[in-house]
């Protein structure tokens, strides 16, 4: 079974730093997704960035990177230049590649606050 | 833009209540989701649908069961609701054509059970 692991519940970084957040995850699959996701106090859960496995090449997404590391199984979210509006929870997703269970798999969740 | 809509933000019911949590989305997806958020565990999977009147269980579908009748409306429903059940209860949904698509989550009902 696959299981993903954010190793860091919680963080706190000030305001226009860079942070980075770690995912690590385990499945036997070589073709699947990744997803960051995020969570503001709001409540309303919005996909940060997606990458897909079979790509070597790092998705970006504005200040948002990802540091993909597939031997490694590694998935890490880079946030450049934080703001305030970063402080959310942020989920880090697996998602295996099948015809029709899309099921996807979260992680823990980290917290971040971003500090004034 | 895709609208994921939960009836109701927060709920307090009792113990051995029936409770309904309904969630309706607007883009014609073919896929449903109710998942399970607690602090400390993440989400976790209770049910899915990816047709109408067809539905899965998820990884703690136990004291839960589901119903869709019409490809936009899911919903969860507590036979007997119980203390543990208390929780934040977040839907979503996905187009269920392309691999790999992005969820639409509603905005959660916390759950609160006396």
């Amino acid at each position: 079974a696959q299981t993903v692991t954010q190793s860091q519940p919680e963080m706190s970084v000030q305001e226009a730093e860079t942070v980075t957040l770690s995912c690590t995850y385990d499945t036997s699959e070589s073709d699947y997704y990744l997803f960051w996701y995020k969570q503001p106090p709001s409540r309303q859960m919005i996909l940060v960035i997606r990458q897909e496995a079979y790509k070597q090449q790092n998705a970006t997404e504005n200040r948002f990177s990802v540091n993909f590391q597939k031997a490694a199984k590694s998935f890490s979210l880079k946030i450049s230049d934080s703001q305030l509006g970063d402080t959310a929870m942020y989920f880090c997703a697996f998602m295996k590649r099948e015809n029709r269970d899309d099921k996807i798999i979260f992680g823990k969740g980290t917290r971040l606050h971003i500090l004034p | 833009d895709v609208k994921v809509t939960q009836s109701s933000r927060y709920l307090v019911k009792r113990t051995g209540e029936k409770v309904f949590l309904e969630c309706v989305q607007d883009m014609d997806h073919e896929n449903m989701f109710w998942y399970r958020q607690d602090p400390g565990l993440g989400l976790r999977l209770i049910y899915f649908s990816y047709d109408v009147k067809m539905k899965e269980k998820g990884d703690i579908p136990e004291g839960y069961s589901v119903s869709r009748e019409k490809k936009e409306r899911f919903s969860l429903i507590l036979e007997s609701a119980s203390t543990n059940q208390t929780s934040m209860y977040l839907c979503a949904s996905s187009y269920g054509v392309l691999k790999g698509e992005k969820l639409f989550f509603g905005s959660g009902t916390q759950l609160s059970v006396l």
